[in-house]
Parts: C-alpha cells; structure tokens; sequence
C-alpha cells in the first residue's frame, strides 16, 4: 500500500461534466498539495493545504475547487473545464514543522498521480 | 523569476558509467531544503535524496548523491553505475518558506529526461 493513493488514475472528461479527484495519505502528514504537471513543463503548484487550511492559491482558475475535509483526504472539484486543462494532476504530503527552520522539513509524498483528458 | 533552473532537457549515459545531472536555485533564504525526484514514464515521483541548507556534508543514498555548492547554488545531482532502470525523468526541487504564509512551498525545476543506453 503506497503513502498516497490517488483515484480514479485516468480520467476523461466532457467540458460540461462535474468530476472530483480524490487523493487520501496515510503517513500522518500535516500538509497537503495539488501540482498540475503538464507537457514539457515543470510541476505547477495549485493548491496547498497546511494544518487542513488551505494556504495558498497560485492564480488557479475558479473551475478548479479543493477541498481538504481532513488532514487525510484532499480533493479537487472540476466543473467546466478546458481542454487545456489536461495534464497530470499529482497529490502530495508532508509533514511541515512550522516551529522549525524550514531546512527540517521533510520530503513531499507524492501519488501515482490521476491523468486527465478533457473533450 | 526561476527558482529553479535544470538546463539540461536531455542527458544520455553509458549503462555502468556516473552521469551528473545539473540544478541551480535561487533564494534569499538562509534555511531552505533541497531535493531530487525520479519520475518513471509510468507517472509517480519518487524520493531520492535531501540536502539541507546547513548541511555540511554532501548527501548520499545508495548510488545517488548531492554535489552541493552552497555559494553557487547549485546542487546537481550525480548518479553512480547507471542502470537501465534510471531511464526517467529527473527533478531537482527547493523547499523553502512560502511568501504568503506561515508555511512552507515545494518549487520544482523543469526536469532533466535521463536515457541509460546500454
């Protein structure tokens, strides 16, 4: 069983459909991540919740909608989307210390990630 | 502006032979964290290994280590006795304290795609 599961792995989607990606861990972490990983492009980080508030916002478009109900589970809610909208989309973890230097902080725990298509 | 910069999009190496594979960061910050990730074609990424802005000593694990110049800000990554299986993507990543908040973000470079020939 890896630390972080995503689901479902592939998705295809209509741009009028309503779907949610679900990411659990369950390695106790803190702090949680969406990154949209695209073609030929680095890791862009969506959305990230710390101590199950959610803490940054990186200029997402309004279709994208998280939700992190606990610090377990994360989810992301689309509506509408785009076809440039697909892409990799990975969930991460971390345990992040905010009362230590930043430089002992751990690893991210990534999914396998859910590859998303929209027609 | 970049944070992270890998300039190499492609990297070739002999199996059994090292390769290293180039990162630079940029940071204001005195404490920050540094790492390197696997991403196989299949899509997950994977762990190998940390250096810490304090750190004094290069990190290792197994045949991976970090060649860390601090007063450069660089910490390339060098792969010993290359194997067919680290045909991959590779990424070199900064951790550092976010802008906005308390927290902290992970900022990650645009990747380097090792081939092993054999």
């Amino acid at each position: 069983e890896t630390g972080v599961t995503q689901t479902p792995r592939h998705l295809v989607m209509g741009m009028t459909n309503k779907k949610s990606l679900k990411c659990e861990q369950h390695l106790g972490h803190n702090a949680m991540y969406w990154y949209k990983q695209s073609a030929k492009k680095p890791l862009e980080l969506m959305f990230v919740y710390n101590f199950k508030e959610q803490t940054e916002n990186n200029s997402v478009p309004s279709r994208f909608s998280p939700e992190c109900p606990n610090s377990s589970h994360l989810f992301l809610h689309l509506h509408t989307l785009q076809p440039e909208d697909s892409a990799l989309y990975l969930c991460a973890s971390s345990q992040d210390y905010k009362s230590l230097p930043i430089q002992e902080n751990t690893e991210a725990f990534f999914g396998q990630g859910t590859r998303l298509t929209v027609v | 502006a970049q944070k992270i910069t890998q300039t190499q999009p492609g990297m070739f190496v002999q199996e059994k032979e090292a390769v290293t594979l180039d990162c630079t960061y940029d940071t204001s910050d005195q404490s920050y964290g540094l790492f390197w990730y696997k991403q196989p074609s299949s899509g997950e990424m994977i762990f190998l290994i940390y250096q810490g802005s304090y750190d004094e000593q290069n990190a290792t694990e197994g045949r991976y280590s970090l060649n860390f110049q601090k007063a450069r800000k660089s910490a390339n990554l060098v792969i010993s006795a290359s194997q067919l299986g680290d045909s991959a993507m590779y990424f070199c990543a900064m951790r550092e304290k976010s802008e906005e908040t308390s927290g902290s973000r992970l900022t990650f470079g645009e990747g380097t795609q090792l081939t092993v020939n054999p």
